[in-house]
């Protein structure tokens, strides 16, 4: 059984650039969740989303950066005009059936901004 | 405001001894609560979950703790072994929040 599947797991970008990063969630799974995590922290919230559907954004920065997960095909977070400051580790996590559900995470994504 | 913290950044303990991760949170609407371990260069790995109305609940080697009077959740790992090295996340969920809020975070170490 495949896990969450996360790529690139390394991407490094010049500022100004756009990221583009891939999760794959498991099988069965129709919960998508984003959390960016800075070295040495916890992870956070950044967007929660189901089929063809954003269900909160809260935690996601209102400008540059969105996130879909359309009806066939992966999840996708993007960030466009990077900064340094994008630079971090960013998870995907995907649950069966909504929160109050184990959340199972993919491996990240390193993004790095030159 | 809600939040999630830990009282210990690090904890090293012996290896073959119990090893216990304190995890304290605010928001008094946290009903749904989960551990996870994250090992360098990894995702978080889930580790066990617990509910409002549980106290306590066992896997293998580890047991979860809730103390919902201070608002205290804890989780023991028996006879700790050098593959238990890894940062200790708890996580929390508040009825109808859609997201985990994560505490900071505990490395454990193994001596030997």
């Amino acid at each position: 059984n495949a896990g969450v599947m996360q790529n690139p797991r390394h991407l490094v970008r010049r500022r100004g650039q756009e990221a583009r990063l891939r999760c794959s969630p498991m099988k069965g799974h129709s919960h998508v969740y984003w959390y960016r995590q800075l070295p040495e922290e916890g992870l956070k919230f950044m967007v929660y989303l189901q089929k063809e559907n954003i269900i909160d954004e809260s935690g996601m920065p209102k400008e540059r950066f969105s996130a879909e997960f359309p009806k066939e095909g992966p999840s996708i977070l993007r960030i466009q005009q990077v900064v340094r400051g994008d630079s971090a580790a960013y998870f995907c996590a995907s649950s069966p059936r909504g929160i109050s559900q184990p959340q199972h995470f993919g491996d990240g994504t390193r993004l790095s901004i030159l | 405001g809600e939040s999630v913290g830990l009282h210990l950044p690090t904890l090293s303990v012996q290896e073959g001894d119990n090893s216990i991760i304190n995890c304290a949170y605010s928001n008094s609407a946290s009903d749904y609560f989960i551990w996870y371990k994250q090992e360098s260069g990894k995702g978080p790995q889930f580790i066990i979950d617990i509910r409002s109305n549980m106290d306590k609940r066992q896997g293998q080697r580890v047991t979860v703790l809730l103390n919902k009077t201070v608002k205290h959740l804890s989780l023991q790992i028996a006879a700790t072994q050098p593959g238990d090295s890894a940062v200790y996340f708890c996580a929390e969920n508040s009825q109808g929040a859609q997201k985990l809020v994560f505490g900071q975070g505990t490395r454990l170490t193994i001596n030997p």
